[in-house]
């Protein structure tokens, strides 16, 4: 099946720092990823909507200029959080469509200190 | 309103035991619905897909049901072992609009020796 890594897998960073997470789709090429955030014994809460070669689409209350989203190739996209808090804590997920499923990586944890 | 409800929202079993796990939706127009499996600190995996004509997909232990008129959906784990104590979570796509998937709150799957 199809293949979506995440880099890092786990960060931990200094508050006020930014953090580069990366998904990539490793054998597909996907032309919409999407950013999921799943706190604690909660489920995926999405992000935003990554579309390659244009703007992203955010959902309701995500701070698009919190959470960067750059979607600059086919089989890459890559979400920056901005000047961290410690509640931005999280493990963020991203996916990948390949017609009409939906891959998911295996997330990155974020812990912001 | 879209939804996705799932039950119960945690399992403890002993290992061999069976067990059914509940979801019901409500999203409309229906398109398909996913069983993922999520371990913990990782991504979901998918378990099964079901379109609206199909009643049961089996993978192994694992066997989906799909009930379109009640709008419920089960999966039965059979003969359980320890490592399928993961998440699990219902998720319904619906035909229309960019952002179609919606999530349940998952089954938290312990097996215990």
């Amino acid at each position: 099946g199809a293949v979506v890594s995440q880099h890092p897998s786990w960060v931990i960073c200094k508050s006020g720092t930014s953090v580069k997470i990366e998904c990539r789709s490793l054998d597909f090429q996907a032309t919409t990823m999407f950013w999921y955030r799943q706190f604690p014994k909660q489920s995926l809460m999405l992000m935003a909507t990554s579309n390659e070669g244009s703007k992203a689409t955010y959902e309701q209350g995500v701070e698009k200029d919190k959470f960067l989203i750059n979607h600059a190739s086919l089989t890459l996209s890559t979400l920056t959080v901005t000047s961290a808090h410690p509640e931005d804590s999280s493990f963020y997920i991203c996916s990948a469509r390949m017609g009409e499923t939906q891959y998911f990586g295996p997330g990155t944890r974020l812990l912001v200190l | 309103k879209n939804q996705v409800e799932q039950s119960p929202q945690s399992l403890i079993i002993l290992e061999g035991k069976n067990c059914t796990l509940q979801c019901n939706y409500t999203v409309s127009p229906f398109s398909n619905l996913r069983w993922y499996k999520q371990d913990t600190g990782r991504g979901p995996v998918s378990l099964t897909i079901m379109t609206f004509s199909e009643n049961t997909k089996s993978n192994g232990r694992y066997t989906a049901t799909l009930d379109a008129d009640t709008k419920q959906s089960s999966l039965h784990i059979t003969a359980s072992q320890l490592s399928d104590s993961a998440s699990y979570i219902c998720v319904v796509s619906a035909k229309t609009g960019a952002n179609n998937l919606f999530f349940g709150t998952g089954t938290r799957l312990t097996v215990i020796p």
